[in-house]
């Protein structure tokens, strides 16, 4: 089944600096790519997300890109506030029309002020 | 609010013994997914339904199942908890399947005693 690698694991940054999360992915059928972001007890929030005949997106501080040959994507963030301080999952969906999504492990962003 | 809703919020119970989560997706959307968060296993898709129907199946016990009503409102059951069951459960909706966003509830937190 599919597999996503995602790293680091924690980031720290400081405050208006930009922040970088990166995935690799081993499903070549895979062509969905949503980024999700999780405060401490509560519900994954979808922040941005791309499909695969897209190679970038941005939505104001926050961009995703997607190389398909390599098989990677990457969350950007710039001017990062201390509302951005959560832990971060990408995901992709899996070929053959399996619609479950696959999580990486998660980043941990800490936002320093 | 992502418009999904999960009830109980919050269920303890003792090993051995059966729960059942519910779920009520977003209004129009007919795929509802399941998902376990534990601080182990991470996130992990474990089935989906689609208009009623099972779509598709990911890392679910045999010990658990679930099914979707006509209403679509659908329900995750439990049993023969062990300690290891312990975790945030997860449901998420989308308008149908593959390569859609999918929206997540605020979670049922199960503690196994």
């Amino acid at each position: 089944g599919e597999n996503v690698e995602q790293h680091p694991s924690t980031l720290s940054v400081q405050e208006g600096d930009s922040a970088v999360i990166k995935c690799t992915y081993s499903d070549s059928a895979s062509n969905y790519f949503p980024w999700y972001k999780q405060e401490l007890g509560k519900r994954p929030q979808l922040i941005i997300d791309i499909r695969s005949n897209v190679g970038e997106k941005k939505d104001q501080r926050i961009a995703v890109t997607l190389n398909k040959t390599a098989k990677h994507f990457s969350l950007h963030i710039t001017e990062t506030q201390p509302e951005d301080s959560a832990v971060y999952f990408c995901a992709s969906n899996s070929g053959g029309g399996a619609d479950g999504l696959t999580f990486g492990k998660g980043t941990h962003l800490i936002i320093q002020p | 609010d992502s418009g999904v809703t999960q009830t109980p919020k919050h269920l303890i119970t003792a090993t051995g013994q059966r729960v059942t989560l519910r779920c009520s997706p977003r209004s129009g959307d007919l795929s509802v997914y399941w998902y376990q968060q534990s601080l182990d296993q991470g996130l992990q898709f474990l089935i989906q339904y689609y208009n009623g129907e099972e779509r598709a199946k990911g890392n679910i016990l045999e010990r658990f199942s679930a099914q979707q009503f006509p209403d679509l409102h659908s329900e995750l059951n439990l049993s023969s908890l062990e300690l290891g069951d312990s975790a945030l459960y997860f449901c998420a909706s989308s308008p149908a399947g593959w390569g859609e966003t999918q929206y997540f509830g605020p979670g049922t937190r199960l503690l196994v005693l």
